[in-house]
């Protein structure tokens, strides 16, 4: 069984402040994870990926995210905010053939 | 590249009507993948296909059924509407292998009345 938890369904920040999401995953077996971002009426566009090789792991857009399996953690941060971060962030765990998500968290960035 | 495609982008259903909604993808995946999106509740599976001529339950399937028409095809019918399938549906698709990603589509946006 896996499942993901999002602390904070909505954040908000400042642009040009640190951006921190917070994912928990919890899973039976070494897990993949994912994060995604959703942007109004699209679909899910791949951020960033882990699969074991780095426990931090750089993607799009400035976004990196770290693999803590002490924590069961993996949690998404960016150094400064841009307006255009603004969007839907789902974290997303694979431990065997399905796709487990999050709840998503709304990011919202005030000028 | 128009990657994963998905007809049609929006649908307004009387409960009890059927409808099939459809999705192709041109990146030579494997798997494909249908999921359904309610606020708060992130993305549940309702069926995917691990590889051609298979079909497999996600988490939610009820009210649903699926067909993979060949590689590229997946399409996703409601034989009977109802209110509570209210919902934006994705289609996904992606290589073998649980760690390889998932691409999206752009999303069905079904309303039932």
């Amino acid at each position: 069984a896996q499942s993901v938890t999002q602390l904070g369904s909505h954040v908000s920040v400042s642009e040009g402040a640190l951006v921190l999401l917070r994912c928990n995953y919890s899973s039976s077996v070494p897990p993949y994870l994912f994060w995604y971002v959703q942007y109004p009426n699209q679909g899910l566009q791949l951020l960033l990926k882990y699969t074991s090789a780095a426990t931090l792991v750089k993607g799009i857009n400035g976004f990196e995210a770290e693999f803590k399996k002490s924590e069961t953690s993996f949690h998404l941060t960016k150094p400064s905010a841009h307006m255009s971060d603004a969007a839907e962030y789902f974290c997303a765990v694979n431990a065997g053939n399905m796709l487990t998500f999050g709840g998503g968290t709304r990011l919202m960035v005030k000028p | 590249n128009a990657g994963v495609t998905q007809t049609p982008k929006f649908q307004v259903l009387k409960t009890g009507q059927s409808m099939t909604l459809q999705c192709a993808q041109d990146m030579n995946h494997n798997s494909m993948y249908w999921y359904r999106q309610d606020p708060g509740m992130g993305l549940r599976l309702i069926y995917y296909s691990a590889s051609e001529g298979t079909t497999d339950k996600g988490e939610v399937p009820n009210g649903y059924n699926v067909s993979r028409l060949n590689k590229r095809e997946f399409s996703l019918r409601l034989e009977s509407a109802a209110p509570s399938q209210t919902s934006v549906y994705f289609c996904a698709s992606s290589p073998l292998g649980s760690n390889q990603p998932q691409h999206f589509g752009d999303g069905t946006r079904l309303s039932i009345l």
